[in-house]
């Protein structure tokens, strides 16, 4: 198995759909994220998780719900979204959200909302 | 207010030259930096990195060079093959307990042309 295992790894989705994005991962990490790549920008950060606990939100709105109920599985829940939330998703996991280290991605989940 | 720029959108080398890619950042918190690959289809795999203690790191073909000075980070391939086509996005991770949060320039395209 991979290490961080993200499905779908395509969605489209109207703008009324609810869907959602999960990602697991097998490395025994503690900690968490997931990143927002558009075209020709930085992948943004949406969310971290460190043990279970989200420790950040970075301004991202509402339609966006993420969930963790373990330390190995973290999903995106997708309610309402807009033409412009079409995007990579991008989950990765590290060691620990406070500790020095790579992130360890996964393949992504490319959205399109029409 | 973008804190790590990579201001080469792509870039096309022969196989066996050097690819010199390029990354600025402005935030002089940033102490360790790190190099992601990325394929189309696949997540970013981690590549190389360098502490803000060092200058240089060095790892088989992949040299990373950091002048803190100018706030500027570098990553040479020699010599360049067409496997390293691929999106090269540069990080960077602050002090202070952000551990892996990173923060990522825009990526660069790079084209190795046999």
């Amino acid at each position: 198995e991979t290490g961080v295992t993200q499905t779908p790894r395509h969605l489209v989705m109207g703008m009324t759909n609810k869907k959602s994005l999960k990602c697991e991962q097998h490395l025994g990490h503690n900690a968490m994220y997931w990143y927002k790549q558009s075209a020709k920008k930085p992948l943004e950060l949406m969310f971290v998780y460190n043990f279970k606990e989200q420790t950040e939100n970075n301004s991202v709105p509402s339609r966006f719900s993420p969930e963790c109920p373990n330390s190995s599985h973290l999903f995106l829940h997708l309610h309402t979204l807009q033409p412009e939330d079409s995007a990579l998703y991008l989950c990765a996991s590290s060691q620990g959200a406070t500790e020095t280290g790579e992130l360890f991605f996964g393949e992504g989940s490319r959205l399109t909302v029409l | 207010d973008q804190q790590v720029k990579q201001n080469s959108p792509s870039l096309s080398v022969q196989e066996g030259r050097i690819s010199i890619l390029n990354c600025d950042y402005t935030n002089s918190m940033f102490d360790y930096f790190l190099w992601y690959k990325k394929y189309p289809a696949e997540g970013p795999t981690f590549l190389i990195s360098i502490s803000s203690i060092k200058d240089k790191n060095e790892d088989g073909r992949f040299t990373v060079f950091l002048n803190k000075s100018a706030k500027h980070l570098s990553l040479h391939i020699v010599p360049s093959q067409p496997g390293d086509s691929a999106v090269y996005f540069c990080a960077a991770e602050g002090v202070g307990g952000s551990g892996s949060r990173l923060t990522f320039g825009e990526g660069t395209q790079l084209t190795v042309n046999p």
